[in-house]
């Protein structure tokens, strides 16, 4: 069974562009959640979604971010336009229940 | 959540137990306590979890004190791949962020030959 996949891999970008990411979560699994570690700081939790609606999006940091999860399947996260500060590594994860999440190998976006 | 603490870095080595602690004192009746790691350059891994119980799977042992104030990770024979970043996470199944997972800074766990 695959696991959580995540596009691109790497990202580079110029500060002001804008950047989409995208997760696959594990099939069936409707819990998908977006994390992200920016520099020298730990793990910190985004939001997340049950099927496509939003349960909790307490850790979007800014109107910048947008997450969404149309047909309660893949989702991506768009930043716009992008800062500095918004370099890091941009994990997700999915679950099929509240217990036990799953995660991808990350995103790496660099903001230049 | 309730606030973990967690030494910064241990050792261990190769074939022996690695015993992680964590100290969660203001844990709540219904707050669980959960453990994952993460690999260099990979995302988290889900270890084990426990409420009240001791705990066991094929990855390791959670021990959880009576009074629920702390706990200890056990991997019973440490491998270099077991080298990691631990986290004990605390974490509420209920409300509206019952999916949020707060890590803190872990501890490194290095493996030695």
């Amino acid at each position: 069974e695959a696991g959580v996949t995540q596009f691109p891999s790497h990202s580079v970008i110029e500060k002001g562009q804008t950047v989409t990411l995208r997760c696959d979560p594990i099939s069936g699994h409707d819990n998908l959640y977006w994390y992200r570690r920016v520099m020298g700081k730990e793990i910190k939790f985004l939001l997340h979604f049950v099927k496509e609606s939003k349960q909790d999006e307490s850790g979007m940091p800014n109107n910048r971010f947008l997450a969404e999860r149309t047909g309660g399947t893949y989702s991506t996260l768009k930043v716009q336009p992008a800062e500095l500060e918004d370099s890091g590594v941009y994990f997700c994860a999915s679950s099929a229940s509240s217990y036990e999440q799953y995660f991808g190998p990350g995103t790496r976006l660099t903001v230049t | 959540d309730a606030k973990t603490t967690q030494p910064p870095s241990m050792d261990c080595a190769e074939g022996r137990a690695a015993n992680l602690p964590c100290n969660h004192s203001t844990i709540s009746g219904n707050e669980y306590v959960y453990w994952y790691r993460q690999i260099h350059s990979q995302g988290p891994q889900y270890i084990i979890h426990g409420l009240k119980n001791n705990e066991t799977n094929e990855m390791a042992s959670l021990i959880i004190t009576e009074d629920r104030k702390s706990s200890t990770l056990i991997l019973p024979h440490a491998t270099l791949r077991d080298t990691a970043v631990y986290y004990c996470i605390v974490r509420v199944l209920g409300g509206t962020s019952y999916g949020k997972l707060t890590f803190g800074q872990g501890t490194i766990l290095t493996v030695h030959p």
